[in-house]
């Protein structure tokens, strides 16, 4: 079974530049979730997808990121103007449908490791 | 408000040695999972446990085990006779069912493992 898959992998741009991440879950995962990781940080969710619906963006920057589920399967995380602060890696992962009563692991890609420079 | 405190920034180890990284989290609700997870160098996140709340018994698969104590809000990870391989950041990592059910992971800032040979 093919995993999460990312691109790019890495990302040097300048500040006020716009740049854009891309995922692909793993076929038939309802659940999508976009994380950052700040150096020496945990991952914090930014955004949760549940098919092409939002259920949870409460983390987002919304006055510079912005992210879509097309169709509910890939999805684009977007920052637009970038600042020195969002240099991270933007993990993306997904699941199974999530649930209340269960829960569903989530399988993360590999990354894309962003510089603002 | 939900919190994972990982106390131990860093670990240094010979090889063979036992290691323990400990793990303390808050939360208000009754039902909740707690998980750890490894990022290597390569910067992808491998899950290694989930628990849920319910369930208090302690776990060992092979060199791993872990130790869940709700009295004290801790979910210590042990590895058994150290290896080089081990080598990586370990985070645990907390998720609660919400709402519209979100399963979101809240995770600690991380214990990176340096084995030596």
């Amino acid at each position: 079974e093919a995993g999460v898959a990312q691109s790019p992998r890495y990302k040097i741009i300048e500040k006020r530049q716009s740049v854009a991440f891309w995922c692909n879950p793993i076929s038939g995962h309802a659940t999508l979730y976009w994380y950052q990781q700040i150096l020496g940080q945990g991952p914090k969710l930014l955004i949760q997808f549940q098919n092409n619906g939002v259920v949870d963006d409460s983390q987002l920057p919304k006055d510079r990121f912005s992210a879509e589920r097309l169709k509910g399967v890939d999805s684009t995380l977007k920052i637009q103007p970038a600042k020195l602060e969002d240099s991270a890696v933007y993990l993306c992962a997904s699941s199974q449908e999530a649930g209340e009563i269960s829960y569903n692991e989530q399988f993360f890609g590999p990354g894309t490791r962003l510089t603002v420079l | 408000a939900q919190k994972v405190t990982q106390a131990q920034t860093e670990i240094s180890v010979v090889e063979k040695e036992d290691v323990t990284l400990d793990c303390v989290y808050e939360t208000r609700d009754t039902t909740y999972y707690l998980f750890w997870y490894k990022q290597p160098p390569s910067g992808e996140l491998v899950f290694l446990i989930r628990r849920n709340s319910f369930d208090e018994q302690n776990e060992i698969s092979g060199r791993y085990s872990w130790n869940f104590q709700k009295s004290t809000s801790s979910f210590n990870f042990t590895i058994t006779a150290s290896q080089v391989v081990d080598s990586a950041v370990y985070f645990c990592a907390l998720s609660e069912p919400y709402g519209g059910a979100t399963n979101k992971l809240i995770f600690g800032t991380g214990t990176l493992l340096a084995v030596q040979p």
